[in-house]
């Protein structure tokens, strides 16, 4: 158990368009979802946290405005990039904790984004 | 603030080598250590974890001890199969993994038969 998806696995836009990443887990309810930026041989950076039902928390230096998180349900947590560029291009990966308080987090396996 | 160093890859193995995949962390507290695994294709898998000083974590033949004195958590398995080609990488969280996870930038590993 305890998987995520992610949707979609790679997509390609002009810039700036708006693109959204869902990001589900599948069979299991997830009270905190995490999202993760990762340029190419570098490390996950985590951008934001999203618990169900409230704002998300972003960390230093990501543009909540230009990265718009929902986490509308359990199931569910959705990343927008609004009016991408070519420097939003880049691996965007989700995790999510379980409702029953575990403390690991299960990984999305990523969404490539490319902007034009 | 908190940062996770662990060595550059790729790393290239015959089937049966030993393999060590180094890692180093700097943090104020005492932070829990995390070895995960992303397989081709796949998100990224909790491969073993240790939360205080001295513990071991192990798991499908990997172990990692948690060494506070060298702010180390090495990865290593005696024997390595071809299955285990991936990207490995080492984790902290100053709150279990709960919340924020810190990474290193992932080692390659290829193991050839």
């Amino acid at each position: 158990g305890a998987v995520v998806s992610q949707h979609p696995s790679w997509v390609i836009c002009k810039s700036g368009t708006s693109v959204k990443i869902e990001c589900r887990s599948l069979d299991f309810q997830a009270t905190t979802m995490f999202w993760y930026r990762q340029f190419p041989k570098q490390s996950l950076m985590l951008m934001a946290t999203s618990n169900e039902g409230s704002k998300a928390t972003y960390e230093q230096g990501v543009e909540k405005d230009k990265f718009l998180i929902n986490h509308a349900s359990l199931t569910l947590s959705t990343l927008t990039v609004t009016s991408a560029h070519p420097e939003d291009s880049s691996f965007y990966i989700c995790s999510a904790t379980r409702a029953s308080g575990s403390d690991t987090q299960y990984f999305g396996p990523g969404t490539r984004l490319t902007v034009l | 603030g908190d940062s996770v160093t662990q060595m550059e890859g790729p790393v290239t193995l015959s089937e049966e080598a030993f393999l060590t995949i180094n890692c180093t962390y700097t943090a104020t507290g005492y932070p829990s250590l995390f070895w995960y695994v992303q397989y081709p294709g796949e998100g990224l898998q909790l491969l073993l974890k240790a939360t205080k000083a001295d513990d071991k974590g192990s798991n499908k033949g990997f172990e990692a001890t948690y060494r506070k004195e060298t702010t180390s958590f090495h990865l290593e398995k005696g024997s390595v199969q071809v299955s285990d080609s991936a990207v490995y990488f080492c984790a902290l969280s100053d709150q279990g993994g709960s919340e924020k996870l810190v990474f290193g930038k992932g080692t390659k590993l290829t193991v050839n038969p």
